[in-house]
This record gives structure tokens, sequence and C-alpha cells, in this order.
């Protein structure tokens, strides 16, 4: 129950294309919901992050939705570039009990932007 | 550049060394992590520290030692390790310790252990 699901494991587009990467989880008790971008021999960069009061979120190019019911959430890349080939990895916490604000790291998503 | 500093970059030691880690945020973060992180694999929790006191150790081997000095610092000292011990080690920090609600981690760009 405390795990988040992450898909796909690779992704690959063009430039200026849109990729979508999906996160499920089962723990109804999660509470915050951050999208974390890794460059190699980097460390994770916080992305954009969300809570359930909210369906979407928008910072510049990157999109979360967010379905609550399906206990779902995604992340989009507008107009996709080259620069943006990382790693991203969405993850889950909790607002109470023992392992409060830990984060549950989903596996990660490889995205390659072809030129 | 990331707000979280993290040093040494790079660490090769052998298994009867001793040596540590630091991590340094001067952000006023009151929580500080340490994490673990294998290659194409997502980080994993070792330790939290809430208010310069160790709050979470997630059964982490006694090999791994680590040390809060005050709230700006964190340390993870580091003796006898197995190679498989050999990782990218990332220090991430947060506005607020337990009790404090979800606040978002930040962290640096970790120190890359191989362990001969």
């Amino acid at each position: 129950q405390q795990q988040v699901k992450q898909s796909p494991q690779s992704l690959i587009v063009q430039k200026g294309g849109i990729p979508i990467i999906n996160c499920a989880y089962e723990n109804t008790a999660f509470d915050y919901f951050p999208w974390y971008q890794q460059f190699p021999g980097k460390g994770p960069a916080l992305l954009i992050a969300i809570r359930p009061d909210v369906s979407e979120k928008k910072e510049g190019r990157f999109t979360i939705s967010f379905n609550k019911s399906a206990k779902q959430f995604s992340l989009h890349i507008m107009d996709s570039q080259p620069g943006d080939s990382a790693t991203y990895f969405c993850a889950a916490s909790a607002n109470y009990g023992g392992s409060q604000g830990n984060l549950i790291f989903g596996k990660g998503t490889k995205l390659s932007v072809k030129p | 550049d990331t707000e979280v500093t993290q040093t040494p970059k790079h660490l090769v030691m052998g298994m009867t060394n001793k040596k540590s880690l630091k991590c340094e945020q001067h952000m006023g973060h009151r929580a500080m992590y340490w994490y673990k992180q294998k290659a194409k694999k997502p980080p994993e929790l070792m330790f939290v520290y809430s208010y310069e006191k160790l709050s979470i150790n997630e059964s982490v081997p006694s090999r791994f030692s680590p040390e809060c000095p005050n709230s700006s610092l964190l340390n993870l000292h580091l003796h006898a390790l197995q190679p498989e011990d050999s990782a990218l080690y990332l220090c991430a920090s947060s506005q607020e310790g337990a009790g404090g609600g979800n606040q978002p981690q930040h962290f640096g760009d970790g120190t890359r252990l191989s362990i001969l």
C-alpha cells in the first residue's frame, strides 16, 4: 500500500512532442505529490508538486493532472526540448503517522527528447 | 547550483577505511535527510533528522552513522563498508521537521561513493 507505481519505464519523443508520465498510488493518506527531475551526475531537483485539493497545476511547460478518485496523477511536458532529457520521478507523502513527510518514490522514467 | 551542498563530490575508499560525508544547508530548514541511490533506481531513505534529533532510521546497518552537529549541518560517518554500499549518497532538507506537515524536500547533488 506504500508503493507508488510509475509508467512508462522509458519514453522517447520528438522535439515539440508532449511526453506523459503516469503514477498511481493506493494509500489514501498520501496528500502531497511532487515530481523530481534528475540529470546524470546530479541530485533530484523539485520540478512541480500538487496537493489533492486541486485537479491540475501548471508551471511553465510542466503540468500535473491529478485524479483523486482514481488515485492517479500524471506529468505532462508541453513543447518538449532535448534539454528535458532526464529521469523523472514521481513521489508521494502522507501528512500524519510515523512516516510523516517521508517521500515514497516511483521507480522513475527515463525521457529522451530527440532533436 | 543547489542550495544543499554536499562534500566531497566523489569518494573512493577501502573496506577498512573510515570516512565522512558532509552536507550543509543555509535555508533555515529544520529537517534533514540522508538517501542512498543506486544506478537507475529511485532514492532510498536512510535517516531523517528533525530539529537536530534523529527521528527515523530505516533499518540502516551500523556501519553508517549519522550526526547532526547543528541545524545547518549533517554528517554521515562511514566505517567498514562493503562493495554493495557503492552508490550515490544524497542529502536533502525541508522547512519543517516531524509534525510540520509535508514540505518540499530539496536535494544536494550527492557524493558518489565507490568501495574497493
